[in-house]
This record gives C-alpha cells, sequence and structure tokens, in this order.
C-alpha cells in the first residue's frame, strides 16, 4: 500500500494567516502518461462527511474559493490557504488514488490560535 | 441535485454481516463514475473499502477483500456494502460516495455502525 503521511497532525491559527500543510507519500503519484499527480485534497468539518477541494494535486474543484492552493508533484505535496476564514476551521485530509488501495493521511487539523 | 445516501442497521453482532445500501438520487448508477464504499474510525483514520463500476469486477482493499462484497442494483440505482465476519474493529462512520477520474467528488452524509453485542 502507498502511504501518505501529513505534516503537521493539527495547527494553531490565526484568521488571516497563511497557512500551509504537507503531505508525503511513499511512492510517486506521477501518472507520466498524461504527466498528473492522482493526488486530492479534502476538507472535513465536524459532523460532515469530507468535501473535495482539490485534484490532480493542483486543480480547485469547482465552487472551491481561489484562497486554496494545491501544489507538488511525484511524492511531496502541499495544500494552502493563502488567508485563513474562520469556515477553513476544519481536518484536510490529502489521499492517493493511483493505485488500490485508494489511501489518505491521517489528517491535519486547523484550530483556532 | 445529485444526493448519496446510505441506510443500514446501526447495531451489528460480532461474527455477524455489517449490510449498507447506497441510494442513488439525481444520477444514473450506469453513468459513467465509481460508486465507492469508505470508513472512518477514530483510530483508523479514513479507510478506503473498495469501489463498483456499473460493469466489470469491484475493487477491493485487500485488507478487508476476504471479508467485503460490494454490488450494484441498476433496477433500484443503488448500491449495497457486506462487510462478513465483524468485530470491534469494524465500528465506525461508514460513507458512500461517487468517484470520477479526478477524486471523489461527492459524499453521502455517513452513517455510524457500532459492532457490539
Amino acid at each position: 500500500d502507498i502511504v501518505m503521511t501529513q505534516s503537521p497532525d493539527s495547527l494553531a491559527v490565526s484568521l488571516g494567516e497563511r497557512v500551509t500543510i504537507n503531505c508525503k507519500s511513499s511512492q510517486s503519484l506521477l501518472y507520466t502518461s498524461n504527466n498528473k499527480n492522482n493526488l486530492t485534497w479534502y476538507q472535513q468539518k465536524a459532523g460532515q462527511p469530507p468535501k473535495l477541494l482539490i485534484y490532480w494535486a493542483s486543480v480547485r474543484e469547482s465552487g472551491v474559493p481561489d484562497r486554496f492552493w494545491g501544489s507538488g508533484s511525484g511524492t511531496d505535496f502541499s495544500l494552502t490557504i493563502s488567508s485563513l476564514q474562520a469556515e477553513d476551521l476544519a481536518v484536510y485530509f490529502c489521499q492517493q488514488y493511483d493505485s488500490i488501495p485508494h489511501t489518505f493521511g491521517q489528517g491535519t487539523k486547523l484550530e483556532l490560535k | 441535485q445529485v444526493q448519496l445516501q446510505a441506510s443500514g442497521p446501526g447495531l451489528v453482532k460480532p461474527s455477524g454481516t455489517l449490510s449498507l445500501t447506497c441510494a442513488v438520487s439525481g444520477d444514473s448508477i450506469s453513468n459513467n463514475h465509481w460508486w465507492s464504499w469508505l470508513r472512518q474510525s477514530p483510530g483508523k483514520g479514513l479507510e478506503w473499502i473498495g469501489q463498483i463500476y456499473h460493469v466489470g469486477s469491484p475493487h477491493y482493499n485487500p485488507s478487508l477483500k476476504s471479508r467485503v462484497i460490494i454490488s450494484i442494483d441498476k433496477s433500484k440505482n443503488h448500491f449495497s456494502l457486506n462487510l462478513m465476519s465483524v468485530t470491534a474493529a469494524d465500528t465506525a462512520v461508514y460513507f458512500c460516495a461517487r468517484a470520477s477520474l479526478h477524486g471523489l467528488s461527492l459524499w453521502g452524509q455517513g452513517t455510524l455502525v457500532t459492532v457490539s453485542s
């Protein structure tokens, strides 16, 4: 199985702050035939299912605010929130869908400082 | 508006079978999507159980493959999860979701299943 490791596990943040969450995969997620990385980012708020934010490592899902940015390739990826809003306080997960089983990172919880 | 709704018993006895159904509304289960099951527990985080397309064989997580069956019923526009020989470790919130080539774009609300006698 591909192991997905996120850092940090939790982060105390201030509103308006720039936030970066990292995700490292144990194998490359780059699909060479289309030069895309099979890596997604999800946001989960308490009592709700995860919500898709970013796919192919850097493409925002329709309706996702442009303060959310995904970057990286191969085995190292990041999710950046350019200016944290109150509604962004949640848990964030990365997931690889390059090979079965599709595996998730352990999650990064954003809390207010 | 496309919606997914999982349903099934919230309590299953140890060694029994966990059975859930995900009703799909606003979309045809025969469209170009993979229909997926996942679960989430405090101890194990988010775990992908498997997925099924309207044709062909389902894909399963190897860690569960010996105990799981995912099936699809086109006439009822729903898909199902059966997990056999359950233990307390299978206690979790179970989600059904719709997957496309770029991820799990739509999720049901999730249903808590507790394994206990």
